[in-house]
C-alpha cells in the first residue's frame, strides 16, 4: 500500500517565519505534488515534480518554493509565511502509469498568526 | 477557465437511495482522465474511480459508477444504496494530455446521509 507521510499534522507559525512542510513517499513514485485546499476552491496546485532535482510551477506557486534533493521527498517552502497561507496542504504522488491515481498524504493545517 | 466544475455545493441523500454528483470539465485534449475523490471529516483523500477519455464504458467500482458523457463533457459519480460512512465531501479531478501527471480540482460537493 503506498504510504505518503507529510511530517506535521498541524503547524502554527507567525508571520514572517520560514516554514518547512515535509513529505516523503514509500513506493519509488516519480511524481509528487503539493496543493492548498480552502473552502469553496477545492485543491489548488502549488508546484509538482517529475523527477529527482526537477520542478515546476503549478497554478499558485508564488510565496512557494520546493526542493526534491532525494526521490522520495518533496518539501514545500513558505520563504517568509503570511495570513493569507493559512490553509491545508496536501502532498501527493504518483507513478507514471497514465490511469493511476494521486495517492495522498493526511495534510497539514498551517495556520499563520 | 475553470477546467473542473462541481455546481453543488452540499447535497442531502437518504440512506439506502441513490445520489448523482455533478461534474462537468473542459479540455480541448482528446487524451485525459477523469477521477474522483472522496474526502471524510478526517481530511485523508480517498480515490474512488477512474474514467479514462477513450474508455468504451462506464467505470463501475463496487457502489460508485460513472455516468460519462463525452460530447457533454460530464462525468457524474453515481454513489448507490448510500450508507452513513458515504457522508463526505467529494471531488472530480482531470488529467490532461498523455505526458501531464498533474491533477486539476473541481470546488467539490459535501454529502450528508440522514438515517
Amino acid at each position: 500500500d503506498v504510504k505518503v507521510t507529510q511530517s506535521s499534522r498541524y503547524l502554527v507559525k507567525r508571520t514572517g517565519e520560514k516554514v518547512f512542510l515535509e513529505c516523503v513517499q514509500d513506493m519509488d513514485h516519480e511524481n509528487m505534488f503539493w496543493y492548498r485546499q480552502d473552502p469553496g476552491l477545492g485543491l489548488r496546485l502549488i508546484y509538482f515534480s517529475y523527477d529527482v532535482k526537477m520542478k515546476e510551477k503549478g497554478d499558485i506557486p508564488e510565496g512557494y518554493s520546493v526542493s526534491r534533493e532525494k526521490k522520495e521527498r518533496f518539501s514545500l517552502i513558505l520563504e517568509s509565511a503570511s495570513t493569507n497561507q493559512t490553509s491545508m496542504y496536501l502532498c501527493a504522488s504518483s507513478s507514471t502509469t497514465w490511469r493511476s491515481p494521486l495517492h495522498f498524504g493526511n495534510g497539514t493545517r498551517l495556520t499563520v498568526t | 477557465a475553470q477546467k473542473i466544475t462541481q455546481t453543488q455545493p452540499g447535497m442531502f441523500v437518504q440512506e439506502k437511495e441513490a445520489v448523482t454528483l455533478d461534474c462537468t470539465y473542459d479540455t480541448s485534449d482528446p487524451s485525459y482522465g477523469l477521477f474522483w475523490y472522496k474526502q471524510p471529516s478526517s481530511g485523508e483523500m480517498i480515490f474512488l474511480i477512474y474514467q479514462g477519455s477513450y474508455d468504451q464504458q462506464n467505470a463501475t467500482e463496487g457502489r460508485y459508477s460513472l455516468n460519462f458523457q463525452k460530447a457533454r463533457k460530464s462525468a457524474n459519480l453515481v454513489i448507490s444504496a448510500s450508507q452513513l460512512g458515504d457522508s463526505a465531501m467529494y471531488f472530480c479531478a482531470m488529467r490532461e494530455g498523455l505526458n501531464d501527471y498533474k491533477l486539476s480540482f473541481g470546488a467539490g460537493t459535501t454529502v450528508t446521509v440522514r438515517a
